[in-house]
């Protein structure tokens, strides 16, 4: 079964570094989205993308964020300069896309595990 | 706003019974998808059910099922013959306005812990 896959599981950086999450999506998949989970607490959406461009961003999204699709096949997220409160969960999901129900599901990767230290 | 609200932080069930696990909404929207999520301890998450506003079935996936009752905003999670192996964390979201914004919007989420 196709699956999302994100590297790497588990990322430690120093305060004040920068850090790319990588996601591959499930190959026909059209849209794309960050979430992000802070230990403990619930899951919290930071942006989606489609067709090379930012959808919807989050008050969390600020300009310490970004997102890319460089070759057209990773999905990336960017944090210019981590900050001890970005230590988290992050997640990336993606979905096909339409007006079918069924192609609105949102799958989601296994999750990179963010230590700013 | 829209909202996800899971009452239960924590449930017990004993292997082979059935346990439901509440969600409830709130939504102005008359199109929406509500969807379940399985986080094990290992914490990916997994797809579960989903239902859309207009659908007139309650969907069911396997031993998963989704008891919606549209007029009072609930979307609870039936599992049936439990499994040790669904012990988790299990989220609620929801999505709503579907042909722009579709982010979802989570629950705070039930731990289910299954018991022999």
């Amino acid at each position: 079964e196709p699956e999302v896959t994100q590297t790497p599981s588990h990322q430690v950086t120093q305060m004040g570094q920068e850090v790319i999450l990588r996601c591959v999506p499930i190959s026909n998949h059209l849209y794309f989205y960050w979430y992000r989970q802070i230990l403990g607490q619930k899951v919290e959406f930071l942006v989606s993308f489609y067709n090379n461009e930012i959808s919807e961003k989050s008050e969390i999204f600020d300009d310490q964020f970004s997102v890319e699709r460089p070759d057209g096949s990773n999905f990336t997220l960017k944090i210019r300069s981590t900050k001890l409160e970005d230590s988290a969960m992050y997640f990336c999901a993606t979905k096909t896309g339409g007006p079918d129900g069924a192609k609105n599901i949102q799958y989601f990767g296994a999750g990179t595990r963010l230590s700013v230290l | 706003a829209q909202k996800i609200t899971q009452t239960q932080p924590g449930m017990f069930v004993q292997e082979k019974e059935a346990v439901t696990l509440d969600c409830t909404y709130d939504t102005s929207d008359q199109s929406y998808g509500l969807f379940w999520y399985k986080q094990p301890s290992s914490g990916e998450m997994i797809f579960l059910i989903y239902q859309g506003s207009y659908d007139e079935q309650n969907a069911t996936e396997g031993r998963y099922s989704l008891n919606f009752q549209k007029a009072r905003k609930s979307a609870n999670l039936v599992i049936s013959a439990s499994q040790l192996g669904d012990s988790a964390m299990y989220f609620c979201a929801m999505r709503d306005a579907p042909y722009n914004t579709d982010k979802l919007i989570f629950g705070t989420g039930t731990r289910l812990q299954v018991f022999p």
